[in-house]
């Protein structure tokens, strides 16, 4: 079946930092990727996302790029913030999968001023 | 814009009872899942929904029951509350079962079984 494994956490940087989450996948079909994060005491919302090989996705200054050959979909962002704290989560959503997603476990971010 | 709202931010209940936990959405969205979120264990989920009348257990479906009687409305029961099911319960829906779409989710619900 369908799995995500992402880079295990709790991940801590310093303000301005750069920042990977790395983010690997296996699929038996073409999945979508995406990249959600949770902020303390909210649900999960949608970061980005990317629905096929090369595209990348981004928002908030945050990328990923799907890469089909590496079955990986890394993200990143160049400067952090302390407002960028939270929890982030890497999942697939295989169109023969009735429209369910697999998720990761969740990387903790914590950005220190 | 895309809202999902679950009807208690926090429940308290004991040991026993019968627990329902619901969940609406705006979007006309085919698909309506339900998960538990605990340290450590991520995203597991429970039951999911299609479409109306219809439901599929997930991974943990054990204690559980749900009910979609109208499609913007899914309801998460709790036969008889234990525990172990002391949690935080997030619902989320996306468009369709046909196309690989985003999941959009509630705030979650914090329920304490005492």
């Amino acid at each position: 079946g369908d799995s995500v494994t992402q880079m295990e956490g709790p991940v801590t940087l310093s303000e301005e930092a750069f920042l990977t989450i790395n983010c690997t996948y296996t699929a038996t079909g073409y999945p979508s990727l995406f990249w959600y994060v949770q902020y303390p005491g909210e649900g999960l919302q949608l970061l980005l996302k990317a629905t096929k090989a090369d595209d990348k996705g981004s928002n908030k200054g945050f990328e990923a790029t799907y890469r089909k050959e590496t079955t990986s979909f890394h993200l990143e962002k160049g400067s952090v913030q302390v407002s960028d704290s939270a929890v982030y989560f890497c999942a697939l959503s295989d169109r023969g999968n009735a429209g369910k997603s697999t998720f990761g476990d969740g990387t903790t971010l914590t950005v220190k001023p | 814009d895309v809202k999902v709202t679950q009807s208690s931010r926090y429940l308290v209940k004991r040991t026993g009872e019968k627990v329902f936990l619901e969940c609406v959405q705006d979007m006309d969205h085919e698909n309506m899942f339900w998960y538990r979120q605990d340290p450590g264990l991520g995203l597991r989920l429970i039951y999911f929904s299609y479409d109306v009348k219809m439901k599929e257990k997930g991974d943990i479906p054990e204690g559980y029951s749900v009910s979609r009687e109208k499609k913007e409305r899914f309801s998460l029961i709790l036969e008889s509350a234990s525990t172990n099911q002391t949690s935080m319960y997030l619902c989320a829906s996306s468009l369709s079962a046909r196309v690989s779409q985003p999941q959009h989710f509630g705030d979650g619900t914090r329920l304490s079984i005492l």
